[in-house]
Protein backbone atom coordinates (compact mmCIF):
# COMPACT_ATOMS: atom_id res chain seq x y z
CA UNK A 1 0.00 0.00 0.00
CA UNK A 2 1.23 3.45 -1.17
CA UNK A 3 2.47 5.34 2.54
CA UNK A 4 0.83 9.03 3.06
CA UNK A 5 1.64 11.72 4.34
CA UNK A 6 -0.65 14.11 6.77
CA UNK A 7 0.41 17.07 8.95
CA UNK A 8 0.00 15.83 12.91
CA UNK A 9 -2.06 18.24 13.91
CA UNK A 10 -4.40 21.49 12.81
CA UNK A 11 -6.22 24.34 14.65
CA UNK A 12 -9.00 26.39 13.25
CA UNK A 13 -11.89 28.96 14.33
CA UNK A 14 -15.60 28.32 13.93
CA UNK A 15 -16.91 28.58 10.62
CA UNK A 16 -13.94 28.60 8.63
CA UNK A 17 -13.25 26.02 5.71
CA UNK A 18 -10.65 23.68 6.58
CA UNK A 19 -8.51 21.98 4.26
CA UNK A 20 -6.12 19.01 5.23
CA UNK A 21 -3.39 17.72 2.53
CA UNK A 22 -2.23 14.56 2.11
CA UNK A 23 0.77 13.26 0.50
CA UNK A 24 0.97 10.18 -1.38
CA UNK A 25 3.93 10.17 -4.07
CA UNK A 26 4.14 5.88 -4.42
CA UNK A 27 0.17 5.84 -4.89
CA UNK A 28 -0.34 3.23 -7.87
CA UNK A 29 -2.84 3.61 -10.79
CA UNK A 30 -5.57 1.52 -9.75
CA UNK A 31 -5.22 3.11 -6.15
CA UNK A 32 -8.09 5.47 -4.80
CA UNK A 33 -7.58 7.85 -2.20
CA UNK A 34 -10.26 7.40 1.28
CA UNK A 35 -10.78 9.42 4.32
CA UNK A 36 -11.88 8.65 8.07
CA UNK A 37 -13.12 10.88 10.52
CA UNK A 38 -12.42 9.13 14.21
CA UNK A 39 -13.37 11.00 17.24
CA UNK A 40 -12.45 9.56 20.56
CA UNK A 41 -13.69 6.68 21.75
CA UNK A 42 -15.76 5.87 18.73
CA UNK A 43 -14.38 3.66 15.69
CA UNK A 44 -13.25 6.01 12.44
CA UNK A 45 -16.24 6.67 10.05
CA UNK A 46 -15.70 7.12 6.50
CA UNK A 47 -16.18 10.39 5.30
CA UNK A 48 -15.05 10.28 1.17
CA UNK A 49 -13.15 8.65 -1.24
CA UNK A 50 -12.16 9.81 -4.59
CA UNK A 51 -9.72 8.83 -7.82
CA UNK A 52 -9.07 11.87 -9.48
CA UNK A 53 -9.97 15.26 -9.77
CA UNK A 54 -12.90 16.56 -7.28
CA UNK A 55 -15.46 14.76 -5.18
CA UNK A 56 -18.15 16.77 -3.75
CA UNK A 57 -20.77 15.04 -0.61
CA UNK A 58 -22.89 16.51 1.91
CA UNK A 59 -20.01 16.89 4.52
CA UNK A 60 -16.75 17.33 2.12
CA UNK A 61 -15.07 17.41 -0.71
CA UNK A 62 -11.75 16.00 -1.68
CA UNK A 63 -9.24 17.50 -4.53
CA UNK A 64 -7.10 15.42 -6.22
CA UNK A 65 -4.59 16.64 -8.70
CA UNK A 66 -3.78 15.31 -12.11
CA UNK A 67 -0.63 13.47 -11.10
CA UNK A 68 -2.58 12.13 -8.02
CA UNK A 69 0.71 12.70 -5.70
CA UNK A 70 -1.67 14.13 -3.06
CA UNK A 71 -5.33 15.19 -2.13
CA UNK A 72 -6.91 17.26 -0.30
CA UNK A 73 -9.76 16.99 2.09
CA UNK A 74 -12.11 20.35 2.86
CA UNK A 75 -14.34 20.70 5.21
CA UNK A 76 -16.62 23.76 4.73
CA UNK A 77 -17.65 25.92 7.67
CA UNK A 78 -15.84 23.63 10.44
CA UNK A 79 -17.97 23.24 13.70
CA UNK A 80 -16.28 22.67 17.39
CA UNK A 81 -18.47 19.19 16.51
CA UNK A 82 -15.79 18.60 13.78
CA UNK A 83 -13.05 18.35 16.24
CA UNK A 84 -11.51 14.96 14.87
CA UNK A 85 -8.45 13.21 14.08
CA UNK A 86 -8.69 12.51 9.75
CA UNK A 87 -7.12 9.69 8.34
CA UNK A 88 -5.95 9.55 4.68
CA UNK A 89 -5.48 6.09 3.09
CA UNK A 90 -4.48 4.82 -0.32
CA UNK A 91 -5.00 1.31 -1.20
CA UNK A 92 -7.07 -0.17 -5.04
CA UNK A 93 -10.73 -0.58 -4.49
CA UNK A 94 -11.70 -3.63 -1.84
CA UNK A 95 -7.87 -3.58 -0.63
CA UNK A 96 -8.14 -6.04 2.61
CA UNK A 97 -5.13 -4.78 4.30
CA UNK A 98 -5.22 -1.17 5.48
CA UNK A 99 -2.64 1.71 6.66
CA UNK A 100 -3.92 4.00 8.59
CA UNK A 101 -1.27 5.86 10.22
CA UNK A 102 -1.26 8.41 12.85
CA UNK A 103 -3.74 10.72 11.08
CA UNK A 104 -4.04 14.64 11.58
CA UNK A 105 -5.68 16.21 14.59
CA UNK A 106 -8.18 18.73 13.99
CA UNK A 107 -8.78 21.35 16.91
CA UNK A 108 -11.63 23.91 15.85
CA UNK A 109 -11.67 26.71 18.31
CA UNK A 110 -14.70 28.84 19.03
CA UNK B 1 -24.53 3.96 14.87
CA UNK B 2 -22.85 2.01 12.08
CA UNK B 3 -24.89 -0.95 12.46
CA UNK B 4 -21.68 -2.86 13.36
CA UNK B 5 -21.71 -4.01 17.12
CA UNK B 6 -18.83 -5.16 19.49
CA UNK B 7 -19.18 -7.04 22.81
CA UNK B 8 -18.02 -6.40 25.49
CA UNK B 9 -17.37 -2.63 25.06
CA UNK B 10 -14.71 -2.79 28.02
CA UNK B 11 -13.02 -5.67 29.68
CA UNK B 12 -10.62 -5.36 32.31
CA UNK B 13 -8.25 -8.85 32.92
CA UNK B 14 -6.03 -9.56 34.69
CA UNK B 15 -1.85 -10.78 32.92
CA UNK B 16 -2.30 -14.31 31.89
CA UNK B 17 -5.87 -15.15 31.27
CA UNK B 18 -7.34 -15.47 28.09
CA UNK B 19 -10.12 -13.23 26.71
CA UNK B 20 -12.60 -12.79 23.65
CA UNK B 21 -14.30 -10.77 21.81
CA UNK B 22 -17.27 -10.88 19.66
CA UNK B 23 -18.45 -8.77 16.35
CA UNK B 24 -21.28 -8.76 14.58
CA UNK B 25 -21.17 -6.83 11.45
CA UNK B 26 -23.75 -5.60 8.88
CA UNK B 27 -25.75 -8.68 7.66
CA UNK B 28 -25.28 -7.93 4.44
CA UNK B 29 -21.65 -7.57 4.75
CA UNK B 30 -19.71 -10.11 3.56
CA UNK B 31 -16.07 -8.34 4.61
CA UNK B 32 -14.92 -8.03 8.31
CA UNK B 33 -12.01 -6.79 9.28
CA UNK B 34 -10.33 -6.86 12.88
CA UNK B 35 -7.96 -3.69 13.97
CA UNK B 36 -6.45 -2.91 17.27
CA UNK B 37 -5.29 0.48 18.17
CA UNK B 38 -3.21 2.25 20.51
CA UNK B 39 -3.33 6.15 22.16
CA UNK B 40 -2.07 8.39 19.80
CA UNK B 41 -1.70 5.85 16.94
CA UNK B 42 -4.17 5.27 13.99
CA UNK B 43 -5.52 1.62 13.88
CA UNK B 44 -3.30 -1.27 12.93
CA UNK B 45 -4.74 -3.81 10.87
CA UNK B 46 -5.06 -7.44 12.33
CA UNK B 47 -6.70 -9.89 10.03
CA UNK B 48 -9.48 -9.95 7.47
CA UNK B 49 -12.47 -12.56 6.59
CA UNK B 50 -14.19 -12.96 3.19
CA UNK B 51 -17.72 -14.61 4.51
CA UNK B 52 -16.20 -17.37 6.19
CA UNK B 53 -12.77 -17.28 5.07
CA UNK B 54 -9.66 -15.75 6.95
CA UNK B 55 -7.52 -14.30 4.10
CA UNK B 56 -5.12 -12.17 5.65
CA UNK B 57 -3.09 -12.08 8.74
CA UNK B 58 -0.80 -9.16 10.03
CA UNK B 59 2.21 -10.20 11.42
CA UNK B 60 1.14 -8.60 14.49
CA UNK B 61 -1.79 -11.12 15.16
CA UNK B 62 0.98 -13.29 17.31
CA UNK B 63 0.43 -17.14 17.67
CA UNK B 64 -1.69 -15.79 21.38
CA UNK B 65 -4.18 -14.08 18.84
CA UNK B 66 -6.87 -16.19 16.98
CA UNK B 67 -9.75 -15.08 14.94
CA UNK B 68 -12.54 -16.95 13.21
CA UNK B 69 -16.01 -16.32 11.75
CA UNK B 70 -17.75 -19.57 11.33
CA UNK B 71 -20.34 -19.18 9.34
CA UNK B 72 -19.39 -16.27 7.53
CA UNK B 73 -21.62 -13.59 9.74
CA UNK B 74 -20.43 -12.58 13.42
CA UNK B 75 -16.85 -13.15 14.80
CA UNK B 76 -15.06 -13.68 17.41
CA UNK B 77 -11.18 -12.11 18.40
CA UNK B 78 -9.32 -14.82 21.31
CA UNK B 79 -6.08 -13.14 23.32
CA UNK B 80 -4.83 -16.28 24.79
CA UNK B 81 -2.41 -15.69 28.23
CA UNK B 82 -2.85 -11.72 27.95
CA UNK B 83 -0.01 -9.41 28.32
CA UNK B 84 -0.23 -5.94 29.50
CA UNK B 85 1.24 -4.75 26.19
CA UNK B 86 -2.37 -6.26 24.67
CA UNK B 87 -4.23 -3.21 26.76
CA UNK B 88 -5.88 -1.50 23.58
CA UNK B 89 -9.20 -0.55 21.71
CA UNK B 90 -10.10 -3.59 19.78
CA UNK B 91 -12.01 -2.42 16.52
CA UNK B 92 -13.91 -4.59 13.89
CA UNK B 93 -15.28 -3.50 10.61
CA UNK B 94 -16.86 -4.78 7.82
CA UNK B 95 -17.93 -3.72 3.84
CA UNK B 96 -20.18 -4.82 1.67
CA UNK B 97 -18.03 -5.57 -1.11
CA UNK B 98 -14.69 -5.73 -3.15
CA UNK B 99 -14.62 -2.16 -4.73
CA UNK B 100 -15.29 -0.12 -2.29
CA UNK B 101 -12.37 1.40 0.30
CA UNK B 102 -15.47 2.04 2.80
CA UNK B 103 -15.32 0.29 6.14
CA UNK B 104 -18.08 0.38 8.32
CA UNK B 105 -16.57 0.27 12.23
CA UNK B 106 -18.28 -0.76 15.26
CA UNK B 107 -17.61 1.19 18.84
CA UNK B 108 -14.97 -1.15 19.50
CA UNK B 109 -14.18 -3.35 22.63
CA UNK B 110 -11.05 -1.45 24.96
CA UNK B 111 -9.08 -3.56 26.85
CA UNK B 112 -7.34 -3.30 29.79
CA UNK B 113 -4.81 -5.92 30.89
CA UNK B 114 -3.44 -5.36 34.41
Amino acid sequence: LAKTTQPISMDSYEGQEVNITCSHNNIATNDYITWYQQFPSQGPRFIIQGYKTKVTNEVASLFIPADRKSSTLSLPRVSLSDTAVYYCLVGSGGYQKVTFGTGTKLQVIP
Amino acid sequence: DTGVSQDPRHKITKRGQNVTFRCDPISEHNRLYWYRQTLGQGPEFLTYFQNEAQLEKSRLLSDRFSAERPKGSFSTLEIQRTEQGDSAMYLCASSPRSDTNEQFFGPGTRLTVL
